[in-house]
């Protein structure tokens, strides 16, 4: 089973501020199949980023994903008050598709 | 527009049985994959299950094989998942989830709590 260490646990930052958040795989994610998502409270996960780069529909550009075998990145170019969240990176490289613990970006 | 709504979620007791319900519209379900992905209450994410368009091919997390079947009835555009020997640690939000290049589009969810 391949093992996803996010990184930070939480993010304090301010609008406007560039986030980013590491995903390390305890091995090689094959083909790149990682994805991110973003969770808000009492709400449904919402996918950003598939295939370890490629922007999901209606995701803004200011979400960047990058990264590949078992070092993954997302980046928020810029903070909006709407993107303070948790993210989770999520493989389905290799069964059973896992999921990292998640970042909390959180307000400074 | 793409719904997904599950139901049938409730208290049941440890050792019990309870069968997830999702009514999909809003796209061609027979063509998509389908999944169930759980969350206990203040954690993360965890992958259940996984089912092939037309049910062929099925997947499933190691702590559900044995209990938890998933199945699909393309004509009533559903998903279904039916979960026996019920444990605590079963405890969770169940989403159903449409598999798309990602999960792009997920139901809002139904509660299943374990307990005596």
């Amino acid at each position: 089973e391949i093992v996803l260490t996010q990184s930070p646990g939480t993010l304090s930052l301010s609008p406007g501020e560039r986030a980013t958040l590491s995903c390390r795989a305890s091995q090689s994610v094959s083909s790149n199949y990682l994805a991110w998502y973003q969770q808000k409270p009492g709400q449904a996960p919402r996918v950003l980023i598939y295939g370890a780069s490629s922007r999901a529909t209606g995701i803004p550009d200011r979400f960047s994903g990058s990264g590949s075998g078992t070092d993954f990145t997302l980046t928020i170019s810029r903070l909006e008050p709407e993107d303070f969240a948790v993210y989770f990176c999520q493989q389905y490289g290799s069964s059973p598709w896992t999921f990292g613990q998640g970042t909390k970006v959180e307000i400074k | 527009e793409v719904q997904l709504v599950e139901s049938g979620g409730g208290l049941v007791q440890p050792g019990g049985s309870l069968r997830l319900s999702c009514a999909a519209s809003g796209f061609t379900f027979s063509t998509y994959w389908m999944s169930w992905v759980r969350q206990a209450p203040g954690k993360g994410l965890e992958w259940v299950a996984n089912i092939k368009k037309d049910g062929s091919e099925k997947y499933y997390v190691d702590s559900a094989k044995g209990r938890f079947t998933i199945s699909r009835d393309n004509a009533k555009n559903s998903l279904y998942l039916q979960m026996n020997s019920l444990r605590a640690e079963d405890t969770a939000v169940y989403y159903c989830a449409k598999w798309g290049a990602a999960w792009d589009y997920w139901g809002q969810g139904t509660l299943v709590t374990v307990s005596s």
